[in-house]
């Protein structure tokens, strides 16, 4: 079965220092990756997707994350972290076959933000 | 336009009691997931409907949890009797419908669940 594995639960970065959050798939056919962020007390918001298009993919906020093939990873960078980006993200996948395109989740990883 | 909403926002009960949670999709979104997470571990996929259909159900954990969606637009699920191991967050998120490749989910602010 289809796993997503996020290294870290927490992370904390300083104000204007890079962010990298890790992501791992399990599967060995590419699937639909995604990462979304969670603010308190609002729903799941989607930060960005790779649907085998370019590896490098760009989302909202300035953060990016790029899909490799050979390392099964899809991790998300921020080149410098602000204060607002203190939130919880998740990975996530869908796979390719799956005719009701429900997604998998990882565990989640909560960037904290030191001023 | 009005998000996916979910009502209520919080709900505690004990044990042995019935909850049912309520969610509104997007209007139009003919795809409409329930997901949970429980106690902070991963957010796993309950259900999907299509439209009123079931499409795929393969998540419900047991045949405590009722998901209904009659004429397409909200749906419910409820959960009687509720259990301990029920309590966590429970998301709703809806999608366009459309053939081929894999629409956005939006997602609801959720509902957390507390059972006593």
């Amino acid at each position: 079965a289809q796993s997503v594995t996020q290294l870290g639960s927490h992370v904390s970065v300083s104000e204007g220092a890079l962010v990298l959050l890790r992501c791992n798939y399990s599967s060995s056919v590419p699937p639909y990756l995604f990462w979304y962020v969670q603010y308190p007390n609002q729903g799941l918001q989607l930060l960005l997707k790779y649907t085998s298009a370019a590896t490098l993919v760009k989302g909202i906020n300035g953060f990016e994350a790029e899909f490799k093939k050979s390392e099964t990873s899809f991790h998300l960078t921020k080149p410098s972290a602000h204060m607002s980006d203190a939130a919880e993200y998740f990975c996530a996948v869908s796979d390719l076959g799956d005719s009701s395109y429900k997604l998998i989740f990882g565990s989640g990883t909560r960037l904290l933000v030191r001023p | 336009e009005a998000g996916v909403t979910q009502f209520p926002s919080h709900s505690v009960i004990e044990k042995g009691q019935t909850v049912t949670l309520r969610c509104d999709p997007i209007s139009g979104h003919d795809n409409l997931y329930w997901y949970r997470r429980v106690m902070g571990k991963e957010i796993k996929f309950l259900l999907h409907f299509v439209k009123e259909s079931k499409q795929d159900e393969s998540g419900m954990p047991n045949n405590r949890f009722l998901a209904e969606r009659t004429g397409g637009t909200y749906s419910t699920l409820k959960v009687q009797p509720a259990e301990l191991e029920d309590s966590g967050v429970y998301f709703c998120a809806s999608s366009q419908r459309r053939s081929g490749g894999h629409n956005e989910q939006f997602f609801g602010p959720g509902t957390r669940l507390t059972v006593l």
